[in-house]
C-alpha cells in the first residue's frame, strides 16, 4: 500500500530565504505526483503536477523535482514571501489506483516578515 | 479555469438529520471525489466516482453514501448524521492525466 511522508510537519523561515520542502512515498509504481497548497479553512490549489517520465515542472518560483526510482520529490520555493506562508501537500497517483491520489499530511511553512 | 463548486461552505446541521453535500464541476470531468479532511489524519477519501451513476468505496464510507445522475454533480449524503462526521469535507475532480482540482470546501458541524 502506498505511503506518503512530509517531514517536518511544520517549518518557520525568514522571509527571501530559498527553501525545500521534501516528500517521500513508498511505492515507485506511480503515474504521476501533484503538489497543493492549502490556506487555512480553504481547499486545495493545485501548484505543479510531475508525470513519472518527467525529472521536475517549474512555475514562477516554485520548481517541483521527482525521483521515482528513490521514491522522493522536492519543492523548491525560491525568495519566499509572507505570502508564501501555507500548508503545502504532495500526492501521488499510484498505478492501478485508477484516479485515486494518495496524500501526505502536509507541511505547514509560515514566512516570517 | 477548471471551477469545482461546493454549495456551501459553512453548514449546521442536528445529529440524525439526512445531509446533503452538493459539488458541480464545470469541465466535463469523468472523475469526482468525496474527502473529508481532519486535524492530524490528513485528507482521506470517501467516495468516488469515474462515471456518471458509477461509483467506488475510499478508505472511509461508512456512514455515507453518493449519487451521481449528472457528470457535471457529485452529491455526498450523510444518511443519519453524528457528531463524529463533524468535518472539513473537500470535493475534487479530474480527467485523466489532467491534476486533481478541488473546491473550497464545506465545513460541516454536527450539534
Amino acid at each position: 500500500k502506498q505511503e506518503v511522508t512530509q517531514i517536518p510537519a511544520a517549518l518557520s523561515v525568514p522571509e527571501g530565504e530559498n527553501l525545500v520542502l521534501n516528500c517521500s512515498f513508498t511505492d515507485s509504481a506511480i503515474y504521476n505526483l501533484q503538489w497543493f497548497r492549502q490556506d487555512p479553512g480553504k481547499g486545495l490549489t493545485s501548484l505543479l503536477l510531475i508525470q513519472s517520465s518527467q525529472r521536475e515542472q517549474t512555475s514562477g518560483r516554485l520548481n517541483a523535482s521527482l525521483d521515482k526510482s528513490s521514491g522522493r520529490s522536492t519543492l523548491y520555493i525560491a525568495a519566499s514571501q509572507p505570502g508564501d506562508s501555507a500548508t503545502y501537500l504532495c500526492a501521488v497517483r499510484s498505478i492501478g489506483a485508477n484516479s485515486k491520489l494518495t496524500f501526505g499530511k502536509g507541511i505547514t511553512l509560515s514566512v516570517r516578515p | 479555469d477548471v471551477k469545482v463548486t461546493q454549495s456551501s461552505r459553512y453548514l449546521v446541521k442536528r445529529t440524525g438529520e439526512k445531509v446533503f453535500l452538493e459539488c458541480v464541476q464545470d469541465m466535463d470531468h469523468e472523475n469526482m471525489f468525496w474527502y473529508r479532511q481532519d486535524p492530524g489524519l490528513g485528507l482521506r477519501l470517501i467516495y468516488f466516482s469515474y462515471d456518471v451513476k458509477m461509483k467506488e468505496k475510499g478508505d472511509i464510507p461508512e456512514g455515507y453514501s453518493v449519487s451521481r445522475e449528472k457528470k457535471e454533480r457529485f452529491s455526498l449524503i450523510l444518511e443519519s448524521a453524528s457528531t463524529n462526521q463533524t468535518s472539513m469535507y473537500l470535493c475534487a475532480s479530474t480527467s485523466q492525466w489532467q491534476p486533481q482540482h478541488f473546491g473550497d470546501g464545506t465545513r460541516l458541524s454536527i450539534l
